[in-house]
């Protein structure tokens, strides 16, 4: 396993436009977490799910956001209408619930709206 | 509700020298994990060492170690030995234990000067 991938790496947008990321984590964990990270800060928690369910979302989740996993494999999070406060990395993370406690992050995916 | 504090914004070390992090933390939850993670700047973050609340004794992990003072409510982090890859941000985090969402200090940014 090559552990938890996260496309695209870059993205640039403009403003108004809609996007999607796609994480692929770990092939047998069970949950899945995406986070934001601004510049200079650590990650703030989105949202996460356990397998396919969405189980909690952060109050930073606008209604513009929405996150999915399918089948409990992959996730994707699209951003509607960006705006340029969005502009963030965001990292998924995977945690397998009954093995070690440490979650394995992606390399993030970089947004800038212009 | 839990906060992670990180009161050191820049670090600089030289190399060879060990180096402390600071990290402290609230929370009314008498079970919990601390974390320590590193992040390069090509933004991936690389777990580091894990203590549990209960755990009897300061974890360690090669050159890392965790000087953990439960009464202090403090988890700060011992790098010994730096080195130049040593450089990057550093993040201290505690798991929610219900979600398993992690919540993150401000970072630390650590320099390794030859």
């Amino acid at each position: 396993d090559t552990g938890v991938s996260q496309n695209p790496r870059h993205k640039i947008t403009k403003r108004g436009q809609n996007v999607t990321f796609r994480c692929d984590p770990i092939s047998e964990h069970n949950r899945l977490y995406w986070y934001r990270q601004t510049l200079g800060q650590g990650p703030e928690f989105l949202t996460y799910f356990q397998n396919e369910a969405q189980l909690e979302k952060s109050r930073l989740l606008s209604d513009r956001f929405s996150a999915e996993r399918p089948k409990g494999s992959f996730s994707t999070l699209e951003i509607q209408r960006t705006e340029q406060g969005d502009s963030a990395m965001y990292l998924c993370a995977s945690i397998l619930t009954s093995g070690q406690p440490e979650a394995f992050f992606g390399q993030g995916t970089r947004l800038t709206v212009v | 509700a839990q906060k992670i504090t990180q009161t050191q914004p820049g670090m600089f070390v030289q190399e060879k020298e060990a180096v402390t992090l600071d990290c402290t933390y609230d929370t009314s939850d008498p079970s919990y994990g601390l974390f320590w993670y590193k992040q390069p700047s090509s933004g991936e973050m690389i777990f580091l060492i894990y203590q549990g609340s209960y755990d009897q004794q300061n974890a360690t992990e090669g050159r890392y170690s965790l000087n953990f003072q439960k009464a202090r409510k403090s988890a700060n982090l011992v790098i010994s030995a730096s080195q130049l890859g040593d450089s990057a941000m550093y993040f201290c985090a505690m798991r929610d234990r219900n979600t398993g969402k992690l919540i993150f200090g401000q970072g630390t940014t650590l320099q390794v000067k030859p």
